[in-house]
């Protein structure tokens, strides 16, 4: 498996404003992904973070308002932009290791935009 | 693309019974299926998973069911204890590829 760390753990936002999401893993994996998940409901999937180009980015989901980083095989960014308050919802990343494997969760960010 | 179903939603057992929760999928290509479990404020844990050249796991009170033909399976707990309350996500995948996950099913075990 993998050691995977997220900051913040929580934040509470203005409308209008940005948070930037960090997801570091302690080894390199070969996927990294982002995910919603609204209070009492399944997981989202956002985007895959792709290390070294542009991520792939589910239907309802674009990159101006969901704009994603992977510099390198360990750390990703998430950024939610001009935030709502249909926002707030918890935010996960995880990683898969290496090819074949399963996925495995960060810890989460719970955002609550006001 | 993917489709995943779950059933039940909620499903409510007294301690030490069974509890089945079950999943469909659409697209016959997929070959991985794993059990996530989430208690309340914490991240989606594995507990299992099947490949598609397998037609049951277990581990210890856990086990897990493949149906290739009706594209269908099922997580089964058995002896259930409070500490098995949780949500409980079925995910299908190719291998490599991203997972689609059901809808969830809240398992709450009355002591």
């Amino acid at each position: 498996s993998a050691v995977i760390s997220q900051k913040p753990s929580r934040d509470i936002c203005q409308r209008g404003t940005s948070l930037t999401i960090q997801c570091q893993v302690d080894s390199q994996v070969t996927m990294m992904f982002w995910y919603r998940q609204q209070p009492g409901q399944s997981l989202t999937l956002i985007a895959t973070a792709n290390q070294g180009s542009e991520a792939t980015y589910e239907s309802g989901f674009v990159i101006d308002k969901f704009p994603i980083s992977r510099p390198n095989l360990t750390f990703s960014t998430l950024t939610v932009s001009n935030l709502s308050p249909e926002d707030s919802s918890i935010y996960l990343c995880s990683v898969v290791p290496r090819e074949g494997e399963t996925q495995y969760f960060g810890p989460g960010t719970r955002l609550l935009v006001l | 693309g993917e489709n995943v179903e779950q059933h039940p939603s909620t499903l409510s057992v007294q301690e030490g019974d069974s509890a089945v929760i079950k999943c469909t999928y659409s697209d016959s290509a997929s070959n991985y299926f794993p059990w996530y479990k989430q208690e309340l404020g914490k991240r989606p844990q594995l507990i299992i998973d099947i490949r598609s050249n397998v037609g049951e796991k277990k581990d210890q009170r856990i086990a897990v069911t493949l149906n290739k033909t009706a594209k269908h399976f099922s997580l089964h707990i058995t002896e259930t204890q409070p500490e098995d309350s949780a949500v409980y996500f079925c995910a299908a995948s190719m291998v490599g590829n991203q997972f689609y996950f059901g809808t969830g099913t809240s398992l709450t075990v009355i002591p």
